[in-house]
């Protein structure tokens, strides 16, 4: 166990649609991350935060947001979803703003849209 | 750009062989490089990490990486392979620069099956 919870683990939602998905951060961890893992593209850095600050973006689509709260924990937002939003969306923590921390990895809400 | 890449889609090595996933890099500055697990239906997990110092990494489960500097790899080994390893494995960099983003960026993947 990582200590990175995130939720819903499964989610099934149609074309269109709006979701949010959950992530709370190892206690301490003060950055959180979002991963898109899909087959085609492998693993793709979404966004980071930095104790409620957005730090760093990679390849984030403008449907999707997302945003660190207070209490640390994250969410991210994903809109007017397309087929090919379908992935496994993993969140992670680390105690720093980057460096040589590893980072933890939550088990990941695996996101179908139909 | 920060950049990883792992050669092998697929490795098959019988139990008791040593094993070898290969991953290479390409970095402005001093790497950090990673290694990470994936289990079916599993988050990923931390093996190993190289930040600075000797060469040889020995990580969890009786992983270990070695850094090559002059060859740019960063390569995981095991003496002795379990069929319970079978499994995703990441290679991942992080630029040590100052003004690294502190992502992490992944390899395609490794997919290691280890056979009885």
């Amino acid at each position: 166990d990582s200590g990175v919870t995130q939720t819903p683990k499964h989610l099934i939602t149609a074309t269109g649609q709006r979701v949010t998905l959950r992530c709370s951060p190892r206690s301490g961890d003060l950055s959180v991350y979002w991963y898109q893992q899909s087959l085609d593209q492998g693993l793709q850095f979404l966004i980071q935060y930095y104790n409620g600050e957005e730090r760093a973006k990679g390849n984030i689509l403008e449907r999707f947001s997302a945003q660190q709260f207070p209490d640390l924990h994250s969410e991210l937002n994903l809109s007017s979803l397309e087929l090919g939003d379908s992935a496994l969306y993993f969140c992670a923590s680390s105690v720093a703003r980057g460096g040589a921390g590893e980072l933890f990895f939550g088990e990941g809400s695996r996101l179908t849209v139909l | 750009a920060q950049s990883v890449a792992q050669p092998e889609d697929q490795v098959n090595v019988a139990e008791g062989n040593p094993l070898t996933v290969k991953c290479t890099y390409s970095v402005s500055g001093n790497p950090y490089l990673f290694w990470y697990v994936q289990y079916p239906n599993r988050g990923l997990q931390f093996l190993l990490k190289y930040i600075t110092g000797d060469n040889l990494v020995k990580g969890s489960y009786g992983f270990e990486a070695e850094f090559n500097k002059s060859q740019t790899s960063f390569h995981l080994k095991k003496p002795s392979a379990l069929v319970s390893d079978s499994a995703l494995y990441f290679c991942a960099v992080r630029d040590g620069g100052v003004d690294s983003s502190y992502k992490l960026i992944f390899g395609s993947g490794t997919r290691l099956l280890v056979r009885p």
